[in-house]
């Protein structure tokens, strides 16, 4: 049973560019969340995806968009990247109300130079 | 607002010493409580939880007791293993309302050595 997928791993973007990252949530989850992870911090809450639509969001800017497909999978979009933009994301799925019971992909990292 | 703050690291035992990682919140409800590891190049994974005051969750020998008098939820484990090394981190989640995220905690890096 495959967990939660994320690609790429990595990537490195120049400030001012957009990148997508995928994330494919585990088998039966329908709720996909975003996190970012700075370095040596804790994942911040992005935003939250179910039923095609965002549900929740978390205290980032309209640069940040996503997507969830008929599939429950999710893109992460990020527009005019900053340096800042640079982090972990996580992308976390579960089933419907069990919020709690996240389950975590390895991430994607992102290097904006 | 919501927050979690965690014990600084790192954190740095003799395999089998004593594991104690602070952990105390402020929340304007009655939060669940969660613990989450994150081993060297993996995902977090989910380490125990807690639901409600003095309810108390384990796995994998870790315990942590969830004491709402001090709005606390230690991390302990009798005896650490090599195996134990990865970042643990404490998080809530409001049980009401429309603040259904998880807060983490900035992270306790252990290292255990042999």
């Amino acid at each position: 049973d495959a967990g939660v997928t994320q690609s790429p791993t990595h990537l490195i973007k120049t400030r001012g560019q957009q990148v997508t990252l995928r994330c494919s949530p585990k088998s039966g989850h329908d709720t996909v969340s975003w996190y970012q992870q700075a370095l040596g911090q804790g994942p911040q809450f992005i935003f939250q995806y179910y039923e095609e639509e965002e549900r929740q969001r978390g205290n980032f800017p309209d640069r940040f968009s996503g997507h969830q497909f008929p599939n429950y999978s999710s893109e992460l979009n990020v527009n005019a990247l900053l340096l800042g933009d640079s982090a972990l994301y996580l992308c976390a799925s579960s089933v419907g109300t069990e919020y709690g019971e996240l389950f975590f992909g390895e991430g994607s990292r992102l290097t904006v130079l | 607002g919501d927050s979690v703050t965690q014990m600084e690291g790192p954190v740095t035992l003799s395999e089998e010493a004593f594991l104690t990682i602070n952990c105390t919140y402020t929340a304007t409800g009655y939060p669940s409580l969660f613990w989450y590891v994150q081993y060297p190049g993996e995902g977090l994974q989910l380490l125990l939880k807690a639901t409600k005051a003095d309810d108390k969750g384990s796995n994998k020998g870790f315990e942590a007791t969830y004491r709402k008098e001090t709005t606390s939820f230690h991390l302990e484990k009798g005896s650490v293993q090599v195996s134990d090394s990865a970042v643990y981190f404490c998080a809530l989640l409001l049980s009401s309302g429309s603040a259904r995220q998880l807060t983490f905690g900035s992270g306790t890096q252990l290292t255990v050595l042999p």
